[in-house]
């Protein structure tokens, strides 16, 4: 049961590097996500995709890009790393419309911290 | 820009007693999420609320929404330590599951 991957789990990077959260997931689910969650705050939305070859951005997309290639990988991409993109990254996923509701599920989270 | 307010942010309560956490959300939407996140790990699934009334329990956390008022409360019946986590409501307002607006989440430390 492995549900949505991610790797790292934590990382360190500098100022100015790029880096590359993997994400994946084995329920082959159609809706993708990536949130970041700043200390003591809820989640913001970053990017998210309904399917294989669709993204689109969320609520703070700015300094990060996304690809959706497959169905079960989204990798985010971190250009040009800053201090403020100093968070916690969830990578999510569910199974899109349905009058059944959409739960959602979350990954175990990435600690991303910039110096 | 929709705007999701949970309350209290922090809550301390004694085992064994019951409160209530307030959702309130500034646009319309019949879809709302209520999660569960214990420290430095992941966010739990509790309830999904599909319209207008919707009630769900689950042991003894029972979650309700009012979409006249826009509104969403976690009710907690008899506390006890297991329950200590912090409490999460996501609005969906397109009803499609692409975008989540969060509110801030609720602390909440049940004491012996």
């Amino acid at each position: 049961n492995a549900g949505v991957t991610q790797t790292p789990k934590f990382r360190i990077l500098k100022i100015g590097q790029s880096m590359t959260l993997q994400c994946a997931q084995d329920m082959n689910h159609n809706y993708m996500y990536w949130y970041r969650q700043d200390p003591g705050m809820g989640l913001k939305l970053i990017y998210y995709s309904v399917g294989a070859g669709i993204t689109d951005k969320g609520e703070v997309p700015n300094g990060y890009n996304v690809s959706r290639s497959t169905t079960e990988d989204f990798p985010l991409r971190l250009e040009l790393a800053a201090p403020s993109q100093t968070s916690v990254y969830f990578c999510a996923s569910s199974p899109g419309i349905g009058r059944s509701g959409n739960t959602i599920y979350f990954g175990e989270g990435s600690w991303l911290t910039v110096v | 820009e929709l705007k999701v307010e949970q309350n209290p942010l922090f809550l301390s309560m004694q085992e064994g007693k019951n409160y209530t956490i307030y959702c309130n959300y500034s646009t319309t939407s019949d879809r709302l999420y209520w999660y569960r996140q214990d420290p430095g790990k992941s966010l739990e699934s509790l309830f999904v609320l599909l319209s207008n009334g919707a009630v769900k329990q689950e042991g003894r956390l029972m979650a309700s929404l009012d979409t006249k008022a826009r509104l969403s409360t976690l009710h907690i019946t008899a506390a006890v330590h297991d329950l200590s986590a912090t409490y999460f409501c996501a609005v969906d307002p397109s009803g499609s599951a692409r975008q989540l607006t969060f509110g801030s989440g609720t602390q909440l430390t049940v004491l012996p």
